[in-house]
């Protein structure tokens, strides 16, 4: 079935760091690709995402590609801040339009000033 | 737009006790989603609505958990009886037709003692 690989955290970085996390995909269907952000005590807001192979979100400094030949979506940011302290979460949809969303496990990342 | 919401945002109820939690999906959007989040599990999909009408409830833990969407503003996922392992965040979400995005609530924090 689909499902979404991240990687595990808590990712912790200086501020001005470059970040990397990593997601992949089954390959399954044409799917949808997405970050979603959830910050303390709050729900999962959209950060970014690409609809087919190739395609480049970005939002608020970070961004993702989706690479079909990798089956990966891995969000980059040049220089993180201390207020990018969340939990970062790859997910996917089917395929077939508006359908649930299968989300990786989260990474938590910590940006230290 | 209020955005989807969801009541209560906290819930602490004995084991055994029956639970109803609330969601008003954004006005327009005609599909809904009830998510579970637990640190174990992470998000899981409970059930997904179209049009008011359930789509895929295989999600659902046990015949204990229920969910309605009488109509297009307004849907519940009931517990009954609850247990200590329902304990989670429960996240209401929406979307329109033909859109890949999900736009979430703030979530209800079920505690079960």
């Amino acid at each position: 079935g689909d499902s979404v690989t991240q990687m595990e955290g808590p990712v912790t970085l200086s501020e001005e760091a470059f970040l990397t996390i990593n997601c992949t995909y089954t390959a399954t269907g044409y799917p949808s690709l997405f970050w979603y952000v959830q910050y303390p005590g709050e729900g999962l807001q959209l950060l970014l995402k690409a609809t087919k192979a190739d395609d480049k979100g970005s939002n608020k400094g970070f961004e993702a590609t989706y690479r079909k030949e990798t089956t990966s979506f891995h969000l980059e940011k040049g220089s993180v801040q201390v207020s990018d302290s969340a939990v970062y979460f790859c997910a996917r949809n089917s395929g077939g339009g508006a359908d649930g969303l299968t989300f990786g496990k989260g990474t938590h990342l910590i940006i230290q000033p | 737009d209020a955005g989807v919401i969801q009541s209560p945002r906290h819930e602490v109820t004995e084991m055994g006790q029956e639970v109803t939690l609330r969601c008003k999906p954004i006005s327009g959007h005609n599909s809904l989603f009830w998510y579970r989040q637990t640190m174990m599990r992470g998000l899981e999909l409970l059930i997904y609505f179209n049009n008011n009408v359930p789509i895929d409830d295989s999600g659902m833990p046990e015949d204990r958990f229920s969910a309605k969407m009488p109509n297009a503003s307004f849907s519940t996922l009931k517990i009954q009886p609850s247990e200590p392992r329902d304990s989670a965040v429960y996240f209401c979400a929406s979307s329109s037709s033909g859109s890949a995005e999900a736009f979430f609530g703030q979530g209800t924090r079920l505690t079960v003692v």
